[in-house]
Protein backbone atom coordinates (compact mmCIF):
# COMPACT_ATOMS: atom_id res chain seq x y z
CA UNK A 1 0.00 0.00 0.00
CA UNK A 2 1.25 3.34 -0.93
CA UNK A 3 1.42 5.97 1.82
CA UNK A 4 1.00 9.84 1.53
CA UNK A 5 2.61 11.89 3.67
CA UNK A 6 1.91 15.68 3.50
CA UNK A 7 3.41 18.47 5.48
CA UNK A 8 3.54 20.46 7.32
CA UNK A 9 0.12 19.55 8.84
CA UNK A 10 -1.18 23.07 9.88
CA UNK A 11 0.06 26.24 8.30
CA UNK A 12 -0.94 29.74 9.80
CA UNK A 13 0.42 32.53 7.53
CA UNK A 14 -0.54 36.74 6.66
CA UNK A 15 -2.16 37.56 3.52
CA UNK A 16 0.60 38.57 0.75
CA UNK A 17 3.23 35.66 2.10
CA UNK A 18 4.58 32.69 0.27
CA UNK A 19 4.34 29.51 0.87
CA UNK A 20 4.63 25.70 -0.05
CA UNK A 21 3.33 22.61 1.12
CA UNK A 22 4.74 19.08 0.81
CA UNK A 23 3.82 15.52 -0.47
CA UNK A 24 5.73 12.27 0.15
CA UNK A 25 5.04 9.18 -1.31
CA UNK A 26 7.02 5.75 0.43
CA UNK A 27 6.86 4.58 -3.64
CA UNK A 28 7.27 5.73 -7.39
CA UNK A 29 3.61 6.76 -8.81
CA UNK A 30 2.40 7.17 -11.73
CA UNK A 31 0.14 10.52 -11.33
CA UNK A 32 -0.81 12.91 -8.84
CA UNK A 33 -3.49 14.97 -7.90
CA UNK A 34 -3.83 18.01 -6.22
CA UNK A 35 -7.10 18.89 -4.21
CA UNK A 36 -8.13 22.09 -1.98
CA UNK A 37 -11.23 21.65 0.32
CA UNK A 38 -12.71 24.77 1.68
CA UNK A 39 -14.97 24.37 4.77
CA UNK A 40 -18.08 22.57 4.92
CA UNK A 41 -17.50 21.75 1.31
CA UNK A 42 -16.29 18.43 -0.34
CA UNK A 43 -12.51 18.33 -2.22
CA UNK A 44 -12.23 20.22 -5.50
CA UNK A 45 -9.09 19.07 -7.97
CA UNK A 46 -6.62 21.35 -8.60
CA UNK A 47 -4.31 19.58 -11.04
CA UNK A 48 -3.08 16.30 -11.74
CA UNK A 49 1.05 16.01 -12.49
CA UNK A 50 1.70 12.84 -14.86
CA UNK A 51 5.57 13.64 -15.57
CA UNK A 52 8.46 13.30 -12.96
CA UNK A 53 9.76 16.96 -12.79
CA UNK A 54 6.56 18.39 -14.71
CA UNK A 55 6.12 21.92 -13.37
CA UNK A 56 2.26 23.17 -13.58
CA UNK A 57 0.79 26.72 -12.66
CA UNK A 58 -2.61 28.03 -11.98
CA UNK A 59 -2.36 31.85 -11.41
CA UNK A 60 -0.15 32.15 -8.10
CA UNK A 61 -0.45 28.15 -7.15
CA UNK A 62 2.61 26.22 -8.85
CA UNK A 63 2.38 22.43 -8.61
CA UNK A 64 6.10 20.52 -8.75
CA UNK A 65 6.40 16.86 -9.66
CA UNK A 66 9.90 15.89 -8.33
CA UNK A 67 12.11 14.44 -11.10
CA UNK A 68 11.78 10.40 -9.01
CA UNK A 69 8.06 10.65 -9.18
CA UNK A 70 7.91 10.20 -4.92
CA UNK A 71 7.57 13.50 -4.25
CA UNK A 72 5.48 16.51 -4.61
CA UNK A 73 5.12 20.32 -4.03
CA UNK A 74 2.46 23.07 -3.73
CA UNK A 75 3.69 26.58 -4.08
CA UNK A 76 1.37 29.59 -3.11
CA UNK A 77 2.88 33.15 -4.02
CA UNK A 78 0.95 35.87 -2.37
CA UNK A 79 -1.60 34.36 -0.41
CA UNK A 80 -4.54 35.51 0.04
CA UNK A 81 -7.55 34.89 2.32
CA UNK A 82 -9.97 32.53 -0.19
CA UNK A 83 -6.10 30.44 -0.53
CA UNK A 84 -7.59 29.57 2.90
CA UNK A 85 -8.69 25.58 3.11
CA UNK A 86 -7.30 22.01 3.32
CA UNK A 87 -4.99 21.18 0.56
CA UNK A 88 -5.12 17.15 -0.03
CA UNK A 89 -2.89 15.33 -2.39
CA UNK A 90 -4.12 12.32 -3.56
CA UNK A 91 -2.94 9.39 -6.30
CA UNK A 92 -4.51 6.41 -8.11
CA UNK A 93 -3.85 2.93 -7.29
CA UNK A 94 -3.78 1.49 -10.49
CA UNK A 95 -6.20 -0.63 -12.62
CA UNK A 96 -8.32 -0.54 -8.83
CA UNK A 97 -9.72 3.06 -9.64
CA UNK A 98 -9.18 3.57 -6.19
CA UNK A 99 -8.10 7.18 -4.90
CA UNK A 100 -5.54 7.38 -1.72
CA UNK A 101 -5.39 10.51 0.13
CA UNK A 102 -2.66 12.13 2.21
CA UNK A 103 -4.24 13.54 5.45
CA UNK A 104 -3.76 17.03 4.39
CA UNK A 105 -2.44 20.46 4.64
CA UNK A 106 -4.94 22.93 6.47
CA UNK A 107 -3.74 26.33 5.50
CA UNK A 108 -4.75 29.21 6.88
CA UNK A 109 -4.25 32.92 5.55
CA UNK A 110 -5.06 35.72 7.75
CA UNK A 111 -6.02 39.26 6.37
CA UNK B 1 -19.72 22.02 -11.05
CA UNK B 2 -20.24 18.34 -11.49
CA UNK B 3 -24.12 17.04 -10.75
CA UNK B 4 -23.79 15.03 -7.53
CA UNK B 5 -25.94 15.75 -4.71
CA UNK B 6 -26.28 13.76 -1.46
CA UNK B 7 -28.74 14.01 0.81
CA UNK B 8 -29.69 14.14 3.58
CA UNK B 9 -27.16 17.00 4.44
CA UNK B 10 -27.46 16.82 7.81
CA UNK B 11 -28.82 13.89 9.96
CA UNK B 12 -29.04 13.06 13.52
CA UNK B 13 -29.89 9.46 14.87
CA UNK B 14 -29.86 7.39 17.79
CA UNK B 15 -27.28 3.82 18.25
CA UNK B 16 -28.95 0.95 16.45
CA UNK B 17 -30.87 2.35 13.76
CA UNK B 18 -30.47 2.04 10.72
CA UNK B 19 -29.38 4.97 8.19
CA UNK B 20 -29.27 5.14 4.71
CA UNK B 21 -27.46 8.22 2.44
CA UNK B 22 -27.72 8.82 -0.90
CA UNK B 23 -25.77 9.75 -3.51
CA UNK B 24 -27.39 11.10 -6.64
CA UNK B 25 -25.23 11.90 -10.12
CA UNK B 26 -26.31 13.57 -13.19
CA UNK B 27 -22.65 13.00 -14.95
CA UNK B 28 -23.43 9.52 -16.32
CA UNK B 29 -19.59 8.67 -14.59
CA UNK B 30 -18.89 4.88 -14.38
CA UNK B 31 -17.48 5.13 -10.92
CA UNK B 32 -18.87 6.28 -7.66
CA UNK B 33 -17.37 6.13 -4.22
CA UNK B 34 -17.64 6.79 -0.65
CA UNK B 35 -15.64 8.43 2.02
CA UNK B 36 -15.57 9.59 5.26
CA UNK B 37 -13.65 12.37 6.62
CA UNK B 38 -12.94 12.34 10.57
CA UNK B 39 -10.11 14.41 12.39
CA UNK B 40 -7.00 13.39 11.89
CA UNK B 41 -7.51 10.46 9.83
CA UNK B 42 -8.35 12.59 6.80
CA UNK B 43 -10.63 10.65 3.49
CA UNK B 44 -11.06 7.31 4.12
CA UNK B 45 -12.76 4.73 1.46
CA UNK B 46 -15.49 2.79 2.45
CA UNK B 47 -16.99 1.28 -0.66
CA UNK B 48 -17.06 2.05 -4.05
CA UNK B 49 -18.71 0.89 -7.63
CA UNK B 50 -17.21 -0.03 -10.64
CA UNK B 51 -20.52 0.02 -12.47
CA UNK B 52 -24.31 -0.50 -12.00
CA UNK B 53 -24.29 -3.47 -9.24
CA UNK B 54 -20.37 -3.66 -9.41
CA UNK B 55 -19.13 -2.81 -6.28
CA UNK B 56 -16.28 -3.50 -3.78
CA UNK B 57 -15.04 -2.71 0.01
CA UNK B 58 -12.50 0.23 0.74
CA UNK B 59 -9.72 0.49 3.66
CA UNK B 60 -13.36 0.92 6.24
CA UNK B 61 -16.08 -1.19 5.01
CA UNK B 62 -16.94 -2.46 8.52
CA UNK B 63 -20.59 -2.01 9.37
CA UNK B 64 -21.49 -0.54 5.94
CA UNK B 65 -23.00 -1.29 2.79
CA UNK B 66 -23.50 -0.16 -0.36
CA UNK B 67 -26.34 -0.73 -3.47
CA UNK B 68 -25.83 0.68 -7.02
CA UNK B 69 -29.45 -0.37 -9.14
CA UNK B 70 -28.57 2.73 -11.50
CA UNK B 71 -25.53 4.48 -12.79
CA UNK B 72 -27.24 7.53 -10.73
CA UNK B 73 -27.40 6.10 -8.11
CA UNK B 74 -25.05 5.00 -4.95
CA UNK B 75 -26.52 4.31 -1.14
CA UNK B 76 -24.65 4.16 2.08
CA UNK B 77 -26.53 1.95 4.30
CA UNK B 78 -25.65 1.49 8.29
CA UNK B 79 -27.39 -1.04 9.02
CA UNK B 80 -27.07 -0.85 12.45
CA UNK B 81 -25.62 3.04 13.54
CA UNK B 82 -22.96 3.40 16.17
CA UNK B 83 -21.49 6.74 17.82
CA UNK B 84 -17.84 5.88 15.73
CA UNK B 85 -19.69 6.31 12.91
CA UNK B 86 -20.39 9.84 13.55
CA UNK B 87 -18.51 11.34 10.38
CA UNK B 88 -18.95 13.98 7.34
CA UNK B 89 -19.65 11.28 4.96
CA UNK B 90 -18.56 12.32 1.18
CA UNK B 91 -19.51 10.81 -2.29
CA UNK B 92 -17.78 11.04 -5.22
CA UNK B 93 -17.50 10.19 -9.03
CA UNK B 94 -14.77 9.91 -11.27
CA UNK B 95 -14.29 9.27 -15.12
CA UNK B 96 -11.48 9.69 -17.34
CA UNK B 97 -10.03 12.69 -17.11
CA UNK B 98 -7.81 15.08 -19.96
CA UNK B 99 -4.68 13.61 -19.51
CA UNK B 100 -4.54 10.16 -20.94
CA UNK B 101 -4.53 7.04 -18.38
CA UNK B 102 -5.78 9.97 -15.95
CA UNK B 103 -9.14 9.97 -13.77
CA UNK B 104 -10.75 13.00 -12.40
CA UNK B 105 -12.89 12.78 -8.97
CA UNK B 106 -15.71 15.22 -8.24
CA UNK B 107 -16.86 15.24 -4.37
CA UNK B 108 -20.24 15.74 -3.25
CA UNK B 109 -21.02 18.42 -0.34
CA UNK B 110 -21.33 15.81 2.23
CA UNK B 111 -23.50 14.75 4.69
CA UNK B 112 -22.88 14.87 8.59
CA UNK B 113 -24.28 12.48 10.85
CA UNK B 114 -24.16 12.36 14.03
CA UNK B 115 -24.93 9.07 15.75
CA UNK B 116 -26.13 9.67 19.50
Amino acid sequence: TQLLEQSPQFLSIQEGENLTVYCNSSSVFSSLQWYRQEPGEGPVLLVTVVTGGEVKKLKRLTFQFGDARKDSSLHITAAQPGDTGLYLCALWGGSNYKLTFGKGTLLTVNP
Amino acid sequence: DAGITQSPRHKVTETGTPVTLRCHQTENHRYMYWYRQDPGHGLRLIHYSYGVKDTDKGEVSDGYSVSRSKTEDFLLTLESATSSQTSVYFCAISDLGNLPSTYEQYFGPGTRLTVT
